[in-house]
This record gives structure tokens, C-alpha cells and sequence, in this order.
């Protein structure tokens, strides 16, 4: 079946560490997305990509890095400049990023939290 | 910058009644609207896409329809059954200074009671 994967489910993050977390689709999907989660805050968008080997900033990248070698997978890195980043995260992808603006489908996400 | 807007915040209906969710955004210049339901600690289910040419869609006991120039959307269940209990996420497609992204609502929580 195809989807999204992420991974870890869970992660657990030490101050001043960078983690990373995995996003995998086998969709053929051009666009990928990386939303984050708060409590009573909806989803903002991180970071997106349209094409292998090119990405742009979202609404609250600052402290957060992405990559885009291949079309199946967009990793998010969680750098220590990020100061609040326990939150639950979420990839996404779509058929494509332009304004054709096919449906969107999200993996089941990865929660990260500073301990 | 576009702003969506979900009311109610929560609701808790017995099963079996109907019942409707709103979405509201500021900016009609969107490409389509597509409602999520989130379950706790999950990801996202797609339900409905609608197209900006597009009134209404339906999938089963679910209808969403779509006034583009009122920047209204709403979601109607019909028969709510304890199973529909979810957060539902209303997202506009469109193209900000961030690119073409979905633009999220905070969500409603629905509860349907036995």
C-alpha cells in the first residue's frame, strides 16, 4: 500500500542535541511538507519542498534544517537553536506543490520531546 | 495573511444527530479545501477535497460544501455514531509568501456520546 512513513513514533531529545527525524513516502509524490503541532495551536508549516533537490523556509523555520536528495524522503533536523521544539510532528506530501493543489496525504507523525 | 477560522472549538452531540462544523477564511483567493479528522496522537485522515470550482463533495454519511466568495465551508455527519469522535481540521490550499502550502484551522473536537 502506499503512504507515508515516519519515524521515529516517539523521540526523546537531550538539551543542546540535534535530532532527526524521518519521512518516507512512496506515493511518487513531487511536494513534501513538515507541519508542526502545538496544543490549541493548529498546524504551522516548517519547511517544503516541490522538487528533489530544492526546498523553501515555512511560517517558523528558524531553527530547523531539511534536505531533499531523494523524491521518496524529506528528513526535518531539529538543531539546538530550536529552543521549544517538544512538539508532535507531522509530514505530508502531495501530487504536486503548484496550484493544481491536489489532496494532501500526512504520515502519522513523530513526537518529540526535550528532556 | 489568510486566517482560518473553525467553530466550535468542541462539541459533544448524542449519537444519531446531525450535525455541522464550520470554516471560515479571509482570503477566497484559495485553490481548494480539503477537511481532516485527527484522532488522539495521530496523524491526519483526508475526508473531503474540494476544488475552488467545486460546490460540495460527499463521501458516505459525510457532505462539505464550499462558497468561495463568503469564505465559508462546512462539514455536515450525518447520523454521528461514537466512532466520528475526532478532532476535525478544516486547510485551504494556497499560495502565500511561504508558497503554495495547506493553511490550517485549530480544529474541532467533536465527542458523540452513546
Amino acid at each position: 500500500d502506499g503512504g507515508i512513513t515516519q519515524s521515529p513514533k516517539y523521540l526523546f531529545r537531550k538539551e543542546g542535541q540535534n535530532v532527526t527525524l524521518s519521512c518516507e513516502q512512496n506515493l511518487n509524490h513531487d511536494a513534501m511538507y513538515w507541519y508542526r503541532q502545538d496544543p490549541g495551536q493548529g498546524l504551522r508549516l516548517i519547511y517544503y519542498s516541490q522538487i528533489v533537490n530544492d526546498f523553501q523556509k515555512g511560517d517558523i523555520a528558524e531553527g530547523y534544517s531539511v534536505s531533499r536528495e531523494k523524491k521518496e524522503s524529506f528528513p526535518l533536523t531539529v538543531t539546538s537553536a530550536q529552543k521549544n521544539p517538544t512538539a508532535f510532528y507531522l509530514c505530508a506530501s502531495s501530487a504536486t506543490g503548484t496550484s493544481t493543489g491536489g489532496g494532501y496525504t500526512f504520515g502519522s507523525g513523530t513526537r518529540l520531546t526535550v528532556v | 495573511k489568510q486566517e482560518v477560522t473553525q467553530i466550535p472549538a468542541a462539541l459533544s452531540v448524542p449519537e444519531g444527530e446531525n450535525l455541522v462544523l464550520n470554516c471560515s477564511f479571509t482570503d477566497s483567493a484559495i485553490y481548494n479545501l480539503q477537511w481532516f479528522r485527527q484522532d488522539p496522537g495521530k496523524g491526519l485522515t483526508s475526508l473531503l477535497l474540494i476544488q475552488s470550482s467545486q460546490r460540495e463533495q460527499t463521501s458516505g454519511r459525510l457532505n462539505a460544501s464550499l462558497d468561495k466568495s463568503s469564505g465559508r465551508s462546512t462539514l455536515y455527519i450525518a447520523a454521528s455514531q461514537p466512532g466520528d469522535s475526532a478532532t476535525y481540521l478544516c486547510a485551504v490550499f494556497i499560495n502565500s509568501n511561504s508558497g503554495y502550502a495547506l493553511n490550517f484551522g485549530k480544529g474541532t473536537s467533536l465527542l458523540v456520546t452513546p
